[in-house]
């Protein structure tokens, strides 16, 4: 299994952009690398998710250098609801743990 | 397009008693899996399976804990003879199955006992 390791908590202010960065040493050739956001008393909401290189949605952008031994998770312009818990998975679809995640809080 | 849907959202068992929580998977999705969070901490996987297949409960602890996915209904989470470790929040997640890694997760099972 790959594991994955994750800063346990971040500070950021509204409007800036924040950048979680997430190692996994040992993925493996098949594994794709998956980002959640999980609010208080809600299940994840999938956010992104990426193979290598740069991929970008409405919502972040996934950046995965090439040896795919680690991904970075950007969040243009937070805003104070963008406060939760950012979970970086990777495995196949039958093999993803959760890990602790990492605990944005985003003040005014 | 209707979400994962889990009921009951909250549940309260006394100590010894049974709960069952059920999960109904998206349309078209035929991979259900099941995680335990504690207060505080991450998601704890349990169990995945396909309609009437456990594929994967390495998460499971070994008593008590059953889990199901009939051909027809909703996935079960089955606890026998609950304790107050129990205590947690249950989430189901689905997926597709055909090699898409996305889980599409519900709003969750928070079972209290007493």
């Amino acid at each position: 299994l790959a594991k994955t390791t994750q800063p346990i908590s971040m500070d950021s202010y509204e409007g800036q952009e924040v950048n979680i960065t997430c190692s996994h040493n040992n993925i493996a050739t098949n594994d794709y690398i998956t980002w959640y956001q999980q609010f208080p008393s809600q299940g994840p909401r999938f956010i992104i998710q990426g193979y290598k290189t740069k991929v970008t949605n409405e919502v972040a952008s996934l950046f995965i250098p090439a040896d795919r031994k680690s991904s970075t998770l950007s969040l243009p312009r937070v805003s104070l609801s963008d406060t939760a818990v950012y979970y970086c998975l990777v495995g196949v679809f039958n093999d993803m743990r959760f890990g602790a995640g990492t605990r944005l809080t985003v003040k005014p | 397009n209707a979400g994962v849907m889990q009921n009951p959202r909250h549940l309260v068992r006394r100590r010894g008693q049974e709960a069952r929580l059920r999960c109904s998977p998206m349309k078209g999705h035929s991979h259900v899996y099941w995680y335990r969070q504690l207060p505080e901490e991450g998601l704890k996987f349990m169990v995945y399976l396909q309609k009437e297949n456990i594929i994967d409960e390495s998460g499971m602890p070994k008593e008590r804990f059953s889990a199901e996915f009939p051909k027809e209904g909703p996935s079960i989470l089955r606890i026998q003879q609950v304790v107050r470790g129990d205590s947690a929040a249950y989430f189901c997640a689905s997926s597709p199955g055909n090699n898409q890694e996305t889980q599409y997760f519900g709003p969750g099972t928070r079972l209290l006992v007493l």
